[in-house]
C-alpha cells in the first residue's frame, strides 16, 4: 500500500530557530500534499495544499512567511517553521495524495515540534 | 464555524458489545465522508469511507451509516476489541480533493 514518511517525528528547537519537517510519498508519486496542525485535544486543522512545481495554497489565518512549504518533487513536500515560538509547538502531520479525490489520501506519522 | 462535529469527546465501551461513533456536519455539499483512526504520535490511517449517494457501507466489523437529510453519520464498530482503543475522527470532502475533520472521539474498549 501507499506510505507516506514524516521526518523527524520529534524536534526541539530553541525560540527564534527555523525547522523544517520533510513528507515524503515512498511508493508513488503525490501530484498534491497536505499540511495539518493539530493542538491537544483538538481537530486536525489544514494549513495549506502544495502542489508539485507551484506555490502552496494556504488556509485562511496561516501566515505564509511563518510556515514555508515547498513541494520541490512528485515526491518530497517540505513545511519550514521560520522563527519558532513556543505558541508554534504542536503536532504537525503532512498527507500525500495520489489523485482520487478525498479518497487517496495517505498520512505521514507526524511530528511533534516543541520550541523551548 | 465547524462544518463537521464529533459531541462526545470519548466513549467507553466493553470487550464484545458495540461502539457507535457519531458525526453530524453542516455543509450540505460534502459528497464524501471517512473514518481515520490515529493512535497517539501517530498519524491517521483510513478505516473506511461512504459516498452520499449511499446509506451504509460495511467492511469486517465496521459500519458507516449515512443519514443525509439528518446530516449525521455513524461508525459502529462490533464487537469491540482492546486493540480498537484510539482516536476515531469523522473527515468530510466536498466536491475537492481537502478534508475538513471533526475534532475526534477517544474510544477506549474495556477487557
Amino acid at each position: 500500500g501507499a506510505v507516506v514518511s514524516q521526518h523527524p517525528s520529534w524536534v526541539i528547537c530553541k525560540s527564534g530557530t527555523s525547522v523544517k519537517i520533510e513528507c515524503r510519498s515512498l511508493d508513488f508519486q503525490a501530484t498534491t500534499m497536505f499540511w495539518y496542525r493539530q493542538f491537544p485535544k483538538q481537530s486536525l486543522m489544514l494549513m495549506a495544499t502544495s502542489n508539485e512545481g507551484s506555490k502552496a495554497t494556504y488556509e485562511q489565518g496561516v501566515e505564509k512567511d511563518k510556515f514555508l512549504i515547498n513541494h520541490a518533487s512528485l515526491t518530497l513536500s517540505t513545511l519550514t517553521v521560520t522563527s519558532a515560538h513556543p505558541e508554534d509547538s504542536s503536532f504537525y502531520i503532512c498527507s500525500a495524495s495520489q489523485g482520487g479525490g478525498a479518497y487517496g489520501y495517505t498520512f505521514g506519522s507526524g511530528t511533534r515540534l516543541t520550541v523551548v | 464555524d465547524q462544518q463537521v462535529k464529533q459531541n462526545s469527546p470519548s466513549l467507553s465501551v466493553q470487550e464484545g458489545r458495540i461502539s457507535i461513533l457519531n458525526c453530524d456536519y453542516t455543509n450540505s455539499m460534502f459528497d464524501y465522508f471517512l473514518w481515520y483512526k490515529k493512535y497517539p504520535a501517530e498519524g491517521p490511517t483510513f478505516l473506511i469511507s461512504i459516498s452520499s449517494i449511499k446509506d451504509k457501507n460495511e467492511d469486517g466489523r465496521f459500519t458507516v451509516f449515512l443519514n443525509k437529510s439528518a446530516k449525521h453519520l455513524s461508525l459502529h464498530i462490533v464487537p469491540s476489541q482492546p486493540g480498537d482503543s484510539a482516536v476515531y475522527f469523522c473527515a468530510a470532502s466536498g466536491g475537492g480533493n481537502k478534508l475538513v475533520f471533526g475534532a475526534g472521539t477517544i474510544l477506549r474498549v474495556k477487557s
